[in-house]
């Protein structure tokens, strides 16, 4: 079945680097996607990674998928108190139509 | 020329009343989608369209009325609106094979 989890609370200081992971349960997964919430916003997209990757890097943004594992990770670096927010992980399955599952969010906090 | 947007932003009514929320996608996508947001930030898929036809109606109460006039429009109408719809509802947007999910900025519904 369709299952995606994550921590639920992230604190780090400004200009470290953050990392938030985020487990899912089905191998058939087609697309794995970041997004990210600030308060009273809608969902920013930030990157999303096809399941045939490993990892995928834009500016500050990594992510690495292990697939073995079912295991997706965020990094940010150089993390700036803009980037305080929630963050979603989410993944879509052809054979469900392609509905995106989201894990439940990592709240992350960016103290200065 | 916002790739996905939804109208209103906000919406405050009775319970009782039936009220809708309009979405458009200006990306050139194929399948539209509505999500909800509890209270709790949990996010679930409730219907998903591909080119005017439903594809997911994900067990959600037949109060929901999903219309889609053509591929670019999706719009959800909501009769005799209780307590427990309120919620934060997202439109989305995707590619074919779910990439490219773009989401738009929301509509909190508050029924009083």
């Amino acid at each position: 079945g369709e299952d995606v989890e994550q921590s639920l609370f992230l604190s780090v200081r400004e200009g470290d680097s953050s990392v938030i992971n985020c487990t899912y349960t089905d191998s058939s997964s087609t697309y794995l996607y970041w997004y990210k919430q600030e308060p009273g916003a809608g969902l920013q997209l930030l990157t999303y990674i096809f399941s045939n990757m490993d990892m995928k890097q834009d500016q500050r943004l990594t992510v690495l998928l292990n697939k073995k594992d079912k295991h997706l990770s965020l990094r940010i670096a150089d993390t700036q108190t803009g980037d305080s927010a929630i963050y979603f992980c989410a993944e879509t399955i052809k054979a469900a139509g392609n509905k995106l599952t989201f894990g439940g969010g990592t709240r992350v906090l960016v103290k200065p | 020329d916002t790739a996905v947007s939804q109208t209103p932003k906000y919406l405050v009514t009775q319970m009782g009343n039936d009220k809708s929320i309009k979405c458009e996608q200006n990306l050139g996508h194929d399948t539209m989608y509505w999500y909800k947001q509890d209270s709790k930030k949990f996010l679930k898929i409730m219907f998903s369209y591909n080119n005017k036809e439903l594809i997911i109606n994900e067990t959600v109460p037949n109060r929901f009325s999903p219309k889609s006039p053509d591929k670019a429009h999706l719009n959800l109408h909501i009769n005799s609106l209780e307590l427990g719809d309120s919620a934060v509802y997202f439109c989305a947007s995707s590619q074919p094979q779910g990439a490219g999910y773009t989401f738009g900025s929301g509509t909190r519904l508050t029924v009083v």
